[in-house]
C-alpha cells in the first residue's frame, strides 16, 4: 500500500494563478480531509469529505474548492492564488470520520 | 468551530525526565479525542484515539488519559528520550464530522 500520496511536493505560484493539489489513498478510506499548516496555527481544516460525492467546509474554506468523484481521490483546487495561501498543505484519510487519520507527506506552496 | 487548546506550547526536558502535556476541548457533543506525534519534516502519526470517559491508553513509555465530562486529556511520557523530541498534537472530533486540532506542544529532550 502506498498509503496517502500527495503531488506536487513543492510548488511556487504567482498571485492570481490557479492550480490543483492532488491527493490519493489506496486504503479504501471513506473520510478524507485537507489541512493547512501555518507557524503558530497548528493544522487548520480546509475541506473534508465523508464519502464519494459528499464534501463540506472546514474552518478555513475560502479560496479553495474540492470534489470527491471517487473514494480514492480528493483534489484541492486553489481558484486564484493569494500570498495568504502560502502554507504547507496536508491531505489525510481515515476509515471513518472519527478514526485515526493517515497523513500524506505534504505540499509546500509558496505564492508570490 | 471548536477551540482545542494545548499547554504548554513548548517544553525542554533532560533525558530521563518524565513529562506531561494537557489538551482541553469543549465537552459538549464529544465523540473522540486524538493524539498525534509530529516529527520535524515528517507527517503527523497517530498515537491514540480515545472515546470513553476515563479511558486510558498506553504505547510503550507514552500514555494518555481522557476526561470527557470536564473536557481534558493528558499525555504522559515516562523517562523521556531524545527520540521523543517532536510536536504532540491533540484533536477533538464532535458529531459535526470535523476533526479540529490544537496548536500542539513542542517537546525537546536534551541528552
Amino acid at each position: 500500500n502506498a498509503g496517502v500520496t500527495q503531488t506536487p511536493k513543492f510548488q511556487v505560484l504567482k498571485t492570481g494563478q490557479s492550480m490543483t493539489l492532488q491527493c490519493a489513498q489506496d486504503m479504501n478510506h471513506e473520510y478524507m480531509s485537507w489541512y493547512r499548516q501555518d507557524p503558530g496555527m497548528g493544522l487548520r481544516l480546509i475541506h473534508y469529505s465523508v464519502g464519494a460525492g459528499i464534501t463540506d467546509q472546514g474552518e478555513v474554506p475560502n479560496g479553495y474548492n474540492v470534489s470527491r468523484s471517487t473514494t480514492e481521490d480528493f483534489p484541492l483546487r486553489l481558484l486564484s492564488a493569494a500570498p495568504s495561501q502560502t502554507s504547507v498543505y496536508f491531505c489525510a484519510s481515515s476509515y471513518v470520520e472519527a478514526s485515526e487519520q493517515y497523513f500524506g507527506p505534504g505540499t509546500r506552496l509558496t505564492v508570490t | 468551530i471548536l477551540n482545542v487548546e494545548q499547554s504548554p506550547q513548548s517544553l525542554h526536558v533532560q533525558e530521563g525526565d518524565s513529562t506531561n502535556f494537557t489538551c482541553s476541548f469543549p465537552s459538549s457533543n464529544f465523540y473522540a479525542l486524538h493524539w498525534y506525534r509530529w516529527e520535524t519534516a515528517k507527517s503527523p502519526e497517530a498515537l491514540f484515539v480515545m472515546t470513553l470517559n476515563g479511558d486510558e491508553k498506553k504505547k510503550g513509555r507514552i500514555s494518555a488519559t481522557l476526561n470527557t465530562k470536564e473536557g481534558y486529556s493528558y499525555l504522559y511520557i515516562k523517562g523521556s528520550q531524545p527520540e521523543d523530541s517532536a510536536t504532540y498534537l491533540c484533536a477533538s472530533f464532535t458529531g459535526t464530522d470535523k476533526l479540529i486540532f490544537g496548536t500542539g506542544t513542542r517537546l525537546q529532550v536534551f541528552p
